[in-house]
């Protein structure tokens, strides 16, 4: 049971470089959610779907870009990365947004940028 | 605005039994989950309450009062491994979900 798989775990950027964080999950469930957690605070919400083909913004999407094109993956770009999105990543999908939707995470993603 | 308020962190003895207390406004309400979040992990679910009253799980209870904007998570028979921290998230009008930083419970032996 794989459950929300992220890739990579760990990566080191320097300032302006692009890359592309992987969730992946097996549930088959409809939404998908990006997240930052930086020390001390709660989790941002960067972007989300809603299912397969759509995206939305969440509460910090700039510098961010996302897409889903199968309804198993949910991709976060970075295109130019600044030292401000050192973080960690969080991804997470739920069967349900209305109802007891509670979100199954990835295992997160570090980030840091120099 | 909308906020989430918890203490920011408690200290309970092995054995004993710690409620960690949460208060939250936000623009509607349509549900209050709390996460257990342990130091450089994900959070993983805990407990979800939509209607008034107590939900039991095992050795951990959550309580929702919707009129007050209160809930609490009660830990019962504490062990190491619950040292942690607890995120009370409550869930908007819009479903939107509301994240504060928590409450880092410190489990002594």
């Amino acid at each position: 049971n794989a459950g929300v798989t992220q890739t990579p775990k760990f990566r080191v950027l320097k300032t302006g470089q692009s890359m592309t964080l992987l969730c992946a999950q097996d549930m088959n469930h409809e939404y998908m959610y990006w997240y930052r957690q930086d020390p001390g605070m709660g989790l941002r919400l960067i972007h989300y779907s809603v299912g397969e083909g759509t995206t939305a913004k969440g509460e910090v999407p700039d510098g961010y870009n996302v897409s889903r094109l199968k309804k198993q993956n949910f991709l976060l770009g970075l295109e130019s990365a600044a030292p401000s999105q050192t973080s960690v990543y969080f991804c997470a999908s739920s069967y349900s947004h209305a109802e007891s939707g509670e979100l199954f995470f990835g295992e997160g993603s570090r980030l840091t940028v120099l | 605005g909308q906020n989430i308020d918890q203490p920011t962190e408690m200290t309970a003895t092995e054995g004993a039994i710690v409620q960690i207390n949460c208060t939250y406004q936000t623009s509607g309400f349509n549900g209050l989950f709390w996460y257990q979040q342990h130091a450089g992990e994900a959070p993983t679910f805990l407990s979800y309450n939509v209607l008034d009253g107590l939900e039991e799980k095992g050795r951990f209870s959550s309580f929702l009062s919707r009129s007050k904007g209160y809930s609490y998570l009660l830990l019962k028979e504490l062990q190491m491994k619950d040292s942690a921290s607890y995120l009370c998230v409550p869930k908007d009008s819009n479903y939107q979900l509301i994240w504060g930083a928590g409450t880092k419970l410190i489990i002594k032996p």
